[in-house]
């Protein structure tokens, strides 16, 4: 299995900071990554695909970087409705991993 | 547009068999560029992929629940199923079914999800 390692588990950030965080595969992915955003009580939602290609309808202060083996997500200028957990999932292959989450919280 | 809808019973007793149904609307079951996969999520944790069927009726399984589950399709309903036997309290999680497509690599959209729990 491809293993998803998502850093760091928590980020502690304030409204219209700039905040990354990283997710490395154990193994090449080349872009086959996704990052979702998961607000609570809701399913997961979408945000880049292909590990830089923003989804329709998702603000353009998302944006997803890298190839390989690690990647970033990057959001520059955080908004309140930002403040949620972010998945990244490998899509290289089966089975499908998800990394464990980062969680972006108010400061 | 697709709109998926998860249902079953919230409550299964352990050792028993877990079955849920993912009813899809807004658009056919029956396409040669999606598959179809049930993910789930223990309280307070994170997501964990179950397993993927495709157009073919091929499945793709998590290799740790494999031996326990079954996902298959029916087309004529529109309805996507999930069975996990021998469940046990480590079962308990909000299951989502989701569509899959593998140009892309993505789920989505998704279902609101439904919470299973496993007690004796």
């Amino acid at each position: 299995d491809i293993q998803m390692t998502q850093s760091p588990s928590s980020v502690s950030a304030s409204v219209g900071d700039r905040v990354t965080f990283t997710c490395r595969a154990s193994q090449d992915i080349s872009t086959w990554l996704l990052w979702y955003q998961q607000k609570p009580g809701k399913a997961p939602k979408v945000l880049i695909y292909l590990a830089s290609f923003l989804q329709s309808g998702v603000p353009a202060r998302f944006s997803g970087s890298g190839s390989g083996t690690d990647f970033n997500l990057t959001i520059s200028g955080l908004q309140t409705e930002d403040f949620a957990i972010y998945y990244c999932q490998q899509a290289k292959s089966f089975p499908l991993t998800f990394g464990g989450g980062t969680k972006v919280e108010i400061k | 547009q697709l709109q998926l809808q998860e249902s079953g019973p919230g409550l299964v007793k352990t050792s028993e068999t877990l079955s849920l149904t993912c009813s899809v609307s807004g658009g056919s079951i029956n396409t040669v560029d999606y598959s179809w996969g049930w993910i789930r999520q223990p309280p307070g944790k994170g997501l964990e992929w179950i397993g993927n069927i495709n157009y073919r009726g091929v499945t793709y399984y998590n290799l740790s629940l494999k031996s326990r589950i079954t996902i298959s399709v029916d087309k004529a309903r529109s309805q996507v199923s999930l069975k996990l036997n021998s469940v046990t309290a480590a079962d308990t999680a909000l299951y989502y079914c989701s569509r899959w497509s593998d140009s892309i690599g993505w789920f989505d959209p998704w279902g609101q999800g439904t919470l299973v729990t496993v007690s004796s």
